[in-house]
C-alpha cells in the first residue's frame, strides 16, 4: 500500500531536549517535505527536499533542521525545542506535480 | 508570494442541503494548480477535488464541485446533499505548475458542521 508514515503520532517533551520526528514513503517519491499545521494558519512548510542530499527553507523553518541521506527518509529533527514549537506536524511526498500524499501527523507538545 | 484566503472560519449546513465553501487566492502565475482538502477529526488530510488552472471545465468528484472563476481567482467548493461524514476542517490549497518545492500554499481552513 502507498504510503507516508510518520512517528510517533504523539510526542509529549520538555523544553530543550533534542528530538526526532521520522518521517518514510514507499512510493519512490522525488519531493518530500514537512508542514506545520496550527490553529488559525492552516498549514505552513518547514522544509522541502527535491531529491537525495537536497534540501531547502520553506517558510517556517527557523528551529528546524532535516536531512535527506536516502530517498525514503526525511526526519525532521528540532535540536532544542520551544514551547511554540507545539504544533501538529504532516510529512509529505511527491513526484513532481503529482499528487501529494500525506502522512497521519504528530502532534508535539513543548512544556 | 501566492496566498490563499479562506473567509469563512466556520460553516454549517443540515443533513441533505448543498453548502458552498468560498476560496480566493492570489499569484501572478498563469498555470497552477487548486485543491481542496478534507481534514477529519482523525487529522488525516484527505484530497477532495484538484483542479487544473489551464483547464476551464470546473472539477466534479461524486457530491463535490468546484467553481473556478480563473480572472476572478476564485475557486469554491459546492458539496451537495450533505451527510453526517461531511464534517469536518476544510483546506483550500494552491500549488504552482513551475515545479521546485511542490509546495502546497493553504488557506487557514473552514470548520463544517453538518446537522441531523
Amino acid at each position: 500500500e502507498a504510503q507516508v508514515t510518520q512517528n510517533p503520532r504523539y510526542l509529549i517533551t520538555v523544553t530543550g531536549k533534542k528530538l526526532t520526528v521520522t518521517c518514510s514513503q514507499n512510493m519512490n517519491h522525488e519531493y518530500m517535505s514537512w508542514y506545520r499545521q496550527d490553529p488559525g494558519l492552516g498549514l505552513r512548510q518547514i522544509y522541502y527536499s527535491m531529491n537525495v542530499e537536497v534540501t531547502d527553507k520553506g517558510d517556517v523553518p527557523e528551529g528546524y533542521k532535516v536531512s535527506r541521506k536516502e530517498k525514503r527518509n526525511f526526519p525532521l529533527i528540532l535540536e532544542s525545542p520551544s514551547p511554540n514549537q507545539t504544533s501538529l506536524y504532516f510529512c509529505a511526498s511527491s513526484l513532481s506535480q503529482g499528487r501529494t500524499f500525506f502522512g497521519q501527523g504528530t502532534r508535539l507538545t513543548v512544556v | 508570494a501566492q496566498t490563499v484566503t479562506q473567509s469563512q472560519p466556520e460553516m454549517s449546513v443540515q443533513e441533505a442541503e448543498t453548502v458552498t465553501l468560498s476560496c480566493t487566492y492570489d499569484t501572478s502565475e498563469s498555470d497552477y494548480y487548486l485543491f481542496w482538502y478534507k481534514q477529519p477529526p482523525s487529522r488525516q488530510m484527505i484530497l477532495v477535488i484538484r483542479q487544473e488552472a489551464y483547464k476551464q471545465q470546473n472539477a466534479t468528484e461524486n457530491r463535490f464541485s468546484v467553481n473556478f472563476q480563473k480572472a476572478a481567482k476564485s475557486f469554491s467548493l459546492k458539496i451537495s446533499d450533505s451527510q453526517l461524514g461531511d464534517a469536518a476542517m476544510y483546506f483550500c490549497a494552491y500549488r504552482s505548475a513551475q515545479g521546485g518545492s511542490e509546495k502546497l500554499v493553504f488557506g487557514k481552513g473552514t470548520k463544517l458542521t453538518v446537522n441531523p
